[in-house]
Formats: C-alpha cells, structure tokens, sequence
C-alpha cells in the first residue's frame, strides 16, 4: 500500500483564488512528520510547510496553510490568493520518526500534484 | 536559495560509466540524504550519513555507494551505469539525524546514453 496517496495528478486554479492539494498518508506510527514541498519547472525542491503528528494547530507559513486531520490520515495543502509563480508541481512527504525497519528520519513522497495557475 | 550545494547541476555519460556526484550541507547540518527521481519510480530514498557514518538505506542498487567526509560534504558514486539511471538526483540536509526538516539542493540531473 502507498505510504502517501495525491489523487490529483493535476488541477488548475484562477489567479487570486484559494486552492486545496489534497494528501492522505498511512503509518502505524505515532510520531511521524508532514511535509510539502514545491519543484517549479526549473527543477529545485522547495522546502514549503510542516505539520508534526503532536501539532494540535494547524500549521501555518504566509499564504500556505496545511489542514491537518489526524484522524483521517490527511494533510491538505491549502494556498491563498493564488499567484502565477505558484504554478508547479507540489508534493506530499512524510517522515516515520520510530525507527521501524531501519528509518533514520528519510522522507517518503507522494507522486506529486501539477498546479497551473490561470490568469 | 536552500543552502545546500551540489555539483556538477548535469552530467553526461555514457552506459558502463561511473559518476560521482557531490553534495555540501547547509552550514551546521550534520545529516545528509541522497534521494533519486525518476519519471517511472518518483521520488526515491537511497541513502542517508549523519556526521560521517551511515544511518540508513532505501532503495539504492549496489552498484551505488555514498560517503560523508570529515568536512560534512558527501559524494554518490554511481559505477556501471545503464540507461535507467538516468535520473535527477538529489542531496539533501538537515540538523538532527531524525525529526528535523530536510531541506534540498538543486539537484544532479544525470543522462546516460
């Protein structure tokens, strides 16, 4: 079973609008971290937002929100005001903290959402 | 801009080759990750060295191997390579060994011919 499922391969969002790239993710474990990163067409990984398993707020950085629930296993990736440079593609990662079959904190990604921005 | 450098940002080569590909940490981070992506396999864990030995392993193939050095910085070494190799390669760092961002270089992107 896959670890971290983005059932949206793509999606298209007005310019100015908000938009919610969806993530679930499975793990037995009970301390484990959450993770968006976002690859432009240029290629380089960019480190957005964090959500521990503990965090009971959601977590919050400029015009990137993560709608965190737990019990649903899903971690939602939320962007205001929509801008053309947000256009890229934005993946889902976790990060099993318990050490079970010999992880030292490695990230595990989700096959990724394409976001194209309309004007 | 992460901090993180890697070099050379492409790389050309031929099947049968071998590469090596290097990879300096932000400045004070003592954990290294070494990750591959692939248009058929994604994002990949292969390899992560804390402070200069090795912590884990994901799904490198033996024909690759990895070393951090004494300065923090770390090279992945690729020997007989085939097509499906081919791939961007990426290094990233953090502080601690566990529960701690990683944040990424600007990535290797590798071509065998």
């Amino acid at each position: 079973a896959q670890k971290i499922t983005q059932t949206q391969p793509g999606m298209f969002v007005q310019e100015k609008e908000a938009v919610t790239l969806d993530c679930t993710y499975d793990t037995s474990d009970q301390s484990y971290g959450l993770f968006w990163y976002k690859q432009p067409s240029s290629g380089e990984m960019i480190f957005l937002i964090y959500q521990g398993s503990y965090d009971e707020q959601n977590a919050t950085e400029g015009r990137y929100s993560l709608n965190f629930q737990k019990a649903r296993k899903s971690a939602n990736l939320v962007i205001s005001a929509s801008q053309l440079g947000d256009s890229a593609m934005y993946f889902c990662a976790m990060r099993e903290d318990m050490n079970y079959g010999g992880s030292q904190g490695n990230l595990i990604f989700g096959k990724g959402t394409k976001l194209s921005v309309k004007p | 801009d992460s901090g993180v450098t890697q070099t050379p940002k492409h790389l050309i080569t031929a099947t049968g080759q071998r590469v090596t590909l290097r990879c300096s940490p932000r400045s004070g981070d003592l954990s290294v990750y070494w990750y591959q992506q692939s248009l058929d396999q994604g994002l990949q864990f292969l390899i992560q060295y804390y402070n200069g030995e090795e912590r884990a392993k994901g799904n490198i193939l033996e024909r690759f191997s990895a070393q951090q050095f004494p300065d923090l910085h770390s090279e992945l070494n690729l020997s007989s390579l085939e097509l499906g190799d081919s791939a961007l390669y990426f290094c990233a760092s953090s502080v601690h060994l566990v529960a701690d961002t990683q944040y990424f270089g600007p990535g290797t992107r590798l071509t065998v011919l």
